[in-house]
């Protein structure tokens, strides 16, 4: 089955404490990207990767990191989590990507909470 | 840069009216636009979406929008809605071109009652 998967899907933490959260497809797609989503503020891009060792920030990058060194891999690292970035995040993916028009696949989501 | 505005953060609806979800949408280069659903508890996942010619879409589960370039519209539609329609639903856009990135409204949630 063709799908974005993610891991964890739930996660409390602490201020500080670094964390990963894995996203990965089976779609052979060069595209991926990484969004949270607020009460009220919709998604906001935080990163995204054009390909296998091309990444760019979104608008909200502050806080985190990404690397893309798979194609079908493209975890989300915050190194120093802080109680601003609880949310909800999805990561994506699409064949070529956004410029081209490409429908993106989202995963199930990671609720994140950072006390 | 694109940005884009949904106008009502809530529409409340009675099963089998029509609806219509508003979104404006900001760029200074031609744009594909998007509209996304997002069940409760659940990701995103399309409905339709416009990237040229024909400026009435259509989409999954009877819903369609209108691109309108002069008033930088792309309203969602549907005749008749479905309890089961209830959701949150973002209008999305990017530039045809240029910037890697897809930018979402803040959404709007369709409420159908019966």
């Amino acid at each position: 089955e063709a799908q974005v998967t993610q891991n964890p899907r739930y996660l409390i933490t602490v201020t500080g404490k670094k964390l990963t959260v894995t996203c990965s497809q089976n779609m052979n797609h060069e595209y991926m990207s990484w969004y949270r989503q607020d009460p009220g503020l919709g998604l906001r891009q935080i990163y995204y990767s054009m390909n296998v060792e091309v990444t760019d920030k979104g608008d909200v990058p502050e806080g985190y990191k990404v690397s893309r060194k798979e194609k079908r891999n493209f975890p989300l690292i915050l190194e120093s989590p802080s109680p601003n970035q609880t949310s909800l995040y999805f990561c994506a993916s699409s064949l070529r990507g956004v410029v081209a028009g490409d429908e993106q696949f989202f995963g199930p989501g990671t609720r994140l909470t950072v006390l | 840069a694109q940005s884009v505005t949904q106008l009502d953060s809530q529409v409340p609806v009675f099963e089998e009216a029509p609806v219509e979800l508003r979104c404006n949408y900001s760029s200074s280069v031609s744009v594909y636009l998007f509209w996304y659903v997002q069940y409760p508890n659940q990701g995103l996942q399309l409905l339709l979406k416009y990237l040229s010619g024909s400026t009435l879409v259509k989409g999954i589960n009877g819903f369609e929008a209108e691109f309108n370039k002069s008033q930088t519209s792309f309203h969602l539609r549907k005749p008749s809605v479905h309890i089961s329609d209830t959701a949150e639903y973002f209008c999305a856009v990017s530039d045809q071109g240029g910037y890697s990135t897809l930018t979402f409204g803040k959404g709007t949630m369709l409420l159908v009652s019966p």
